[in-house]
């Protein structure tokens, strides 16, 4: 049972260089989400898919950009990183696309911008 | 806009001692309250309440809702080493989107 997997676990990255945070899950889930979460502030959602072509942003999603293409990919992509996107990435997803509740998580990506 | 909030912020205990986690909420459209245990990583559900079950209860671990005072408790009975995680609160709204709280770090010492 793979779930929800996230890659890489780790990234350093440079002020201004762009990368791809990759999520993949196979429990034919439609709703998809990208959160970050910082010291003493919990999780706050990035982007969010209720199914493949659709997605709409959340609370933070300022500098990030989603795609959804197939039901099982969530790509997160960091256009311009900034030192203010250092955290840790959890990518989940839900079988109830109407209240995204329930939801199961990815084991995360620690990235840190230099 | 949605706010959760969690006490304490970190609490100590010894294995066998019973733990109260708080979160409080104000919302402008309650669906469901939800609690999710951290432990290295990953967040994994514990429990959801709604208006039409307000106790949920598993093991040692149970939640009551109280939607008159716009809060939730997480007990932990007989406490153990491996119940150490961060616990979190988190509301689902109407907007598809879940509002966390910042959690409670519990630490259980043998």
């Amino acid at each position: 049972n793979a779930g929800v997997t996230q890659t890489p676990k780790f990234q350093v990255l440079k002020t201004g260089q762009s990368m791809t945070l990759q999520c993949a899950q196979d429990m034919n889930h439609e709703y998809m989400s990208w959160y970050r979460q910082d010291p003493g502030m919990g999780l706050r959602l990035i982007h969010y898919s209720v199914g493949a072509g659709i997605t709409d942003q959340g609370e933070v999603p300022n500098g990030y950009n989603v795609s959804r293409s197939t039901t099982e990919d969530f790509p997160l992509r960091l256009l311009s990183a900034a030192p203010s996107q250092t955290s840790v990435y959890f990518c989940a997803s839900s079988y109830e696309p109407a209240t995204n509740e329930k939801l199961f998580f990815g084991s995360g990506t620690q990235l840190s911008v230099l | 806009e949605d706010k959760v909030v969690q006490s304490p912020l970190s609490l100590v205990v010894h294995e066998g001692d019973t733990v109260t986690l708080n979160c409080s909420y104000e919302v402008t459209n309650f669906r469901s309250l939800l609690w999710y245990k951290q432990e290295k990583k990953a967040p994994t559900f514990l429990f959801m309440l709604t208006s039409s079950g307000i106790e949920k209860k598993s093991g040692r671990l149970s939640s009551i809702l109280d939607k008159k005072e716009l809060s939730s408790i997480l007990n932990i009975t007989a406490t153990q080493t491996g119940d150490s995680a961060i616990y979190l609160c988190a509301h689902s709204g109407s907007a598809r989107q879940l509002t966390f709280g910042s959690g409670t770090q519990l630490t259980v010492l043998p």
